[in-house]
């Protein structure tokens, strides 16, 4: 089956930096990446997704860009703001059919204003 | 967000005891998911079912069952409770009918003692 890694586990900006969150999946057949932001007890919501068709897709302070030779996709955020801070989860998997998405274990962002 | 109901959202209960723990949705999806997280683990499938009647298990499905009687209701058992299953349990749903992302309930914070 898939199986994601996501480094770091841990990651502590200052406010205004920029910071990079990385995940690499092994199931070449996997076609769809997205990215959740989960906030202090809160449930984890959908913030970005990319598509294999798709090298790189923004939104505002965001962005993923996704290298499918080297199965790794990243997660950006620019000028990062206090309200950034939460844990991030990245997803691999087929869309449509029965293929199940698997996550990764979760980076803790903290910046600092 | 979407129309993902959990309940209850706080219980604690004693080990051995059996224990269900309620998804309701109102998007009309054929797929939902039950997961687990714990620190360090990230979010670990349980179960999840393709319809009504139809489910298969996850990752860490050891100790836990569900049922899908009707389309909007998802149901996760734990049979026999014990102290390793103290977690936070998230329900969720796919987000679109290409089974692209995910949309999540609130969350159930259970305590075995």
């Amino acid at each position: 089956g898939e199986n994601v890694e996501q480094h770091p586990s841990t990651l502590s900006v200052q406010e205004g930096d920029s910071a990079v969150i990385k995940c690499t999946y092994s199931d070449s057949a996997s076609n769809y990446f997205p990215w959740y932001k989960q906030e202090l007890g809160k449930r984890p919501q959908l913030i970005i997704d990319i598509r294999s068709n798709v090298g790189e897709k923004k939104d505002q302070r965001i962005a993923v860009t996704l290298n499918k030779t080297a199965k790794h996709f990243s997660l950006h955020i620019t000028e990062t703001q206090p309200e950034d801070s939460a844990v991030y989860f990245c997803a691999a998997h087929l869309s449509g059919g029965s293929y199940i998405p698997t996550f990764g274990r979760g980076t803790s962002l903290i910046v600092h204003p | 967000d979407a129309g993902i109901t959990q309940s209850p959202r706080h219980k604690v209960t004693e080990t051995g005891t059996p224990v269900t723990l309620r998804c309701h949705q109102t998007e009309n999806h054929r797929y939902m998911y039950w997961y687990r997280q714990d620190p360090g683990h990230g979010l670990r499938l349980i179960h999840y079912s393709y319809g009504v009647k139809d489910t298969d298990k996850g990752e860490v499905s050891d100790g836990y069952s569900v049922s899908r009687s009707k389309t909007e209701d998802f149901l996760l058992t734990l049979e026999s409770a014990t102290s390793s299953q103290t977690s936070v349990y998230f329900c969720a749903i796919s987000r679109t009918a290409e089974r692209e992302g995910e949309s999540f309930g609130q969350g159930t914070r259970l305590t075995v003692v």
